[in-house]
């Protein structure tokens, strides 16, 4: 079966670094999305990696490694404002994405 | 980046009425869109995929017949809630693909900001 897992919650402190996992198997791989979704509202998309290696945005760092089946989410000077769910999301070989359940990141002052 | 629009932003309805949702790519064309529901404190959760001028593809225990949708252009796509009952109240998400032919690596999914539906 097709299986995405991520952790349920993590709490980090504002200013520092906090690093999301996200392990994966599935039926075939397009690409891994992650996006952010703050309480009440639709998820934002945040990154996208189709080949291996660390893509950089700003303060967030998406990385991919196909052959582990593994990939993480980077948030560097955690900003109170970062607080939210963050989800990870498998495009599979019909092009449909598969959820993970999200990762609830608390950010303490 | 690409903008997708949902309406209305949120419903509240009796139970047995119908309720349209519209998804629309205003900035692109989108030949497939996809509709997602979110109970709260749970994952999205994909109920169909909607393709332009075809039929939509649904996910297993989602009722054909009660989710009807309708992708008549590469700009719109539409879901609508039959007889709508009380646990069908949820947030409702769609998102439009951006597909770049032969470049995965600019494919990405645009979501709408979401309805929240209430049914009374």
């Amino acid at each position: 079966g097709q299986n995405i897992d991520q952790p349920t919650e993590m709490t980090a402190t504002e200013g520092a670094i906090v690093q999301i996992n996200c392990t994966y198997q599935t039926s075939g791989f397009n690409g891994l999305f992650w996006y952010q979704q703050h309480a009440g509202e639709a998820p934002t998309f945040l990154s996208y990696n189709v080949l291996d290696g660390l893509e950089e945005k700003g303060r967030f760092s998406s990385f991919l490694s196909r052959s582990k089946g593994y990939s993480y989410l980077l948030l560097k000077e955690l900003q109170m404002k970062d607080s939210a769910s963050y989800l990870c999301a498998v495009m599979d070989s019909n092009y449909q994405l598969i959820w993970g359940a999200g990762t609830k990141l608390i950010i303490k002052p | 980046g690409a903008v997708v629009s949902q309406h209305p932003s949120w419903v509240i309805c009796k139970s047995g009425t119908s309720v349209k949702i519209e998804c629309r790519s205003l900035d692109f064309q989108a030949t497939t869109m996809f509709w997602y529901r979110q109970f709260p404190k749970q994952s999205l959760m994909l109920m169909a995929t909607s393709n332009e001028g075809s039929k939509a593809t649904y996910e297993q225990g989602v009722e054909k017949d009660k989710f009807l949708i309708n992708h008549a252009s590469l700009t719109l796509s539409t879901l609508t809630v039959t007889s709508a009952h009380p646990e069908d109240s949820s947030f409702y998400i769609c998102s439009a693909r951006i597909e770049v032919a032969g470049d995965l690596a600019q494919e990405t999914q645009y979501f709408g900001p979401g309805t929240r539906l209430l049914v009374l």
